[in-house]
């Protein structure tokens, strides 16, 4: 089972912050908080991880809250392009392949 | 670089018929996956190989074989196709561990439908 939970679906303005929030409330401490994207059925796409600090890249930032039991992947500016279903996973540092992946949130960009 | 790459697309196949799904990155990859995706769902790991020669079995390994000869390959065997391998299905690969703080590329995927 999935170790993060997450709205099924949200919608956002075109052209406004998107904020899709993920709890992980049993998350241990040498698991990261990653963040991935699926367009259409295409294959997953990377946006960021973090583990401690909030972070930032070209695509997103990601905000882990102290405790570190949620996180909140935001996109800037968000455009007709971002609609995709969005996917929080939390996974131990030293795992293999144990990237457990839930249904994750659909996230619509409006007009 | 082409990244991942997947063939067939698409494909058909009768109950009991066997088939290979073909899997090549470019990017010199130590870490590859295969995944199965059905309707609505998350993806789930069918096997995983960490190099040339070394496989292991991840959360839905039964019905599903494969082998790891080359770095670039990585190949899916469905011996006797059921309804219930109808799915997409999704290759992936990553320069290190991926739980480890590293990216997971996928290729565009393969969908298979079993009558």
């Amino acid at each position: 089972d999935a170790k993060t939970t997450q709205p099924t679906s949200m919608d956002c303005a075109e052209g406004r912050a998107a904020n899709l929030p993920c709890n992980h409330s049993t998350i241990s401490g040498n698991e990261y908080v990653y963040w991935y994207r699926q367009i259409h059925s295409q294959g997953p796409q990377y946006i960021i991880h973090g583990l401690k600090n909030n972070e930032t890249n070209e695509m997103a930032s990601l905000i882990i809250t102290e405790d570190r039991k949620s996180s909140t992947l935001i996109l800037p500016h968000a455009t007709l392009r971002d609609t995709a279903v969005y996917y929080c996973i939390v996974s131990p540092w030293d795992s293999n392949y144990q990237l457990i992946w839930g249904a994750g949130t659909k996230l619509i960009i409006k007009p | 670089n082409a990244g991942v790459t997947q063939t067939p697309k698409f494909r058909i196949l009768k109950i009991g018929q066997s088939m290979t799904l073909q899997c090549t990155q470019d990017m010199n990859h130590n870490y590859m996956y295969w995944y199965r995706q059905d309707p609505g769902m998350g993806l789930k790991l069918i096997y995983y190989s960490v190099g040339a020669g070394i496989t292991d079995k991840g959360e839905v390994p039964n019905g599903y074989n494969v082998s790891r000869s080359t770095t670039e390959d990585f190949p899916l065997r469905l011996e006797l196709a059921a309804p219930s391998q109808t799915s997409v299905y999704f290759c992936a690969s990553s320069k290190g561990l991926a739980g480890g703080g590293e990216t997971q590329y996928f290729g565009p995927g393969t969908r298979l439908l079993v009558l």
